[in-house]
């Protein structure tokens, strides 16, 4: 099993409300991580973890909260989030984060949550 | 300037054209290249890693990278309509977990 799986697909929120993004991947992998994609632009990174633990978090605003339960799941929590916020949310896992080794920069993608603040 | 400049496009050749895509970058750190092809409203998926310089081949794509020149590149043979895409470039140096990408080029590969 070679998939991450992201749901849900498609999500439209407003600004008051609170949700969750979910994320799971069988893999095996110890380093999962949550993207940001705007239309035409490429990802961007968001937050890492390594082992269940935060290991990057790229200033991302608190609105955006992730939580990893166990070394199968990911979560991004939203709360009060912005119209600008709307995205496509992507999770991505890899095998860990060692600096010197390869496995590390195979990333896994999921199919992302196509993510729209009103 | 960014670290990572690719030419967005869009491309657009015919069936069974060599398509040439390439990326250049300013980091003299960087180790790892990869390139992700991504379709619309997908999540990008992994089709080339290249550890260093040199080549590497699989099936229809080979990935080039000549660090001396800071130059990446991803040509693709035969290129089929399935191959019509956005194609990225990422590298990374030292910091782990953190790759840089290219802006993407969109590919389209006409019948």
């Amino acid at each position: 099993d070679t998939e991450v799986t992201q749901t849900p697909k498609h999500l439209v929120m407003g600004m008051t409300n609170k949700k969750s993004l979910k994320c799971e991947q069988h893999m095996g992998h110890r380093a999962m991580y949550w993207y940001k994609q705007k239309a035409k632009k490429p990802p961007e990174l968001m937050f890492v973890y390594s082992y269940e633990k935060l290991s990057i978090n790229e200033s991302v605003p608190s609105r955006f909260s992730p939580e990893c339960p166990n070394s199968s799941l990911l979560n991004l929590h939203l709360h009060a989030l912005q119209p600008e916020d709307s995205a496509l949310y992507l999770c991505a896992s890899s095998q860990d984060l060692q600096t010197d080794s390869s496995s590390n920069e195979k990333l896994f993608f999921g199919s992302g949550t196509q993510l729209s603040v009103l | 300037q960014k670290e990572v400049e690719q030419d967005p496009g869009p491309l657009s050749v015919p069936e069974g054209a060599i398509v040439s895509l390439n990326c250049t970058y300013s980091n003299s750190a960087f180790q790892y290249f990869m390139w992700y092809r991504q379709y619309s409203r997908k999540g990008p998926e992994l089709l080339m890693y290249t550890y260093s310089s040199g080549n590497k081949e699989d099936g229809r794509f080979t990935a080039q990278v000549d660090k001396s020149s800071k130059y990446i590149s991803l040509f693709i043979r035969d290129s089929q309509p399935s191959d019509s895409a956005t194609y990225l470039c990422a590298m990374r140096g030292t910091n782990a977990g953190k790759s840089t990408f290219g802006d993407g080029t969109t590919l389209t590969v006409k019948p």
